[in-house]
């Protein structure tokens, strides 16, 4: 079946833009999860959502960065303003149901460059 | 969550069984041990995970020692296309903890 889809798959934009960035998780999937990758790091943690929970939003750098996610189906990450440092892949992870025992399956990412 | 160790880099020749370990000494009884790659340019990619028992699947197999300290994955036969950044990871249910927690992984070079 269809993987977790992210768009745009590349975005190019000039500091102070706000972006939008797109992930639809696989179906059925209660789970949703944001990070972000910077150049030869590991993965940074930013935001997660479990069904009508309150989201854990512990891990957003800073107020810029926000997320919504429509019932249990797509979400959208905004970064406001952005900054160069911002630049990185963003990716979006699901799984069916929160906790330790449940696999998250990641998105292909999107590639952000601020110029 | 647990932090795990593993080696920075291996090399496995072509068609090889490649093992690579990972140490996570401070495990708790609830955490489950995971363990995804990142090829170059791409998402991660889940490849097994486990709790107590030794786990097979289509791409690998996963060997936890009977402490629980310590696994190793393998992938018995390894393709140039396995060459890739792989992530040993444990995960407990604890309030807050929702994220996994990638380390440095282990860069795994398949050598034809």
């Amino acid at each position: 079946g269809a993987g977790v889809s992210q768009s745009p798959s590349n975005k190019v934009t000039e500091k102070g833009k706000d972006v939008e960035l797109r992930c639809d998780p696989i179906s059925g999937h209660t789970a949703l999860y944001w990070y972000r990758q910077r150049l030869g790091q590991g993965l940074e943690f930013l935001i997660y959502f479990q069904g009508n929970s309150a989201p854990d939003k512990s891990g957003l750098p800073s107020d810029r960065f926000s997320a919504e996610r429509t019932g249990e189906s797509v979400s959208t990450l905004t970064i406001q303003r952005t900054q160069q440092e911002d630049s990185a892949v963003y990716l979006c992870a699901s799984s069916f149901g929160g906790g330790s025992g449940k696999t998250q399956y990641f998105g292909p990412g999107t590639r952000l460059l601020v110029l | 969550d647990a932090k795990t160790t593993q080696p920075t880099s291996m090399d496995c020749a072509e068609g090889r069984a490649a093992n690579l370990p990972c140490n996570h000494s401070t495990i708790s009884g609830n955490e489950y041990v995971y363990w995804y790659r990142q090829i170059h340019s791409q998402g991660p990619q889940y490849i097994i995970h486990g709790l107590k028992n030794n786990e097979t699947n289509e791409m690998a197999s996963l060997i936890i020692t009977e402490d629980r300290k310590s696994s190793t994955l393998i992938l018995p036969h390894a393709t140039l296309r396995d060459t890739a950044v792989y992530y040993c990871i444990v995960r407990g249910d604890q309030t807050g903890a929702n994220n996994l927690f990638f380390g440095t992984g282990t860069r795994l070079t398949v050598i034809p």
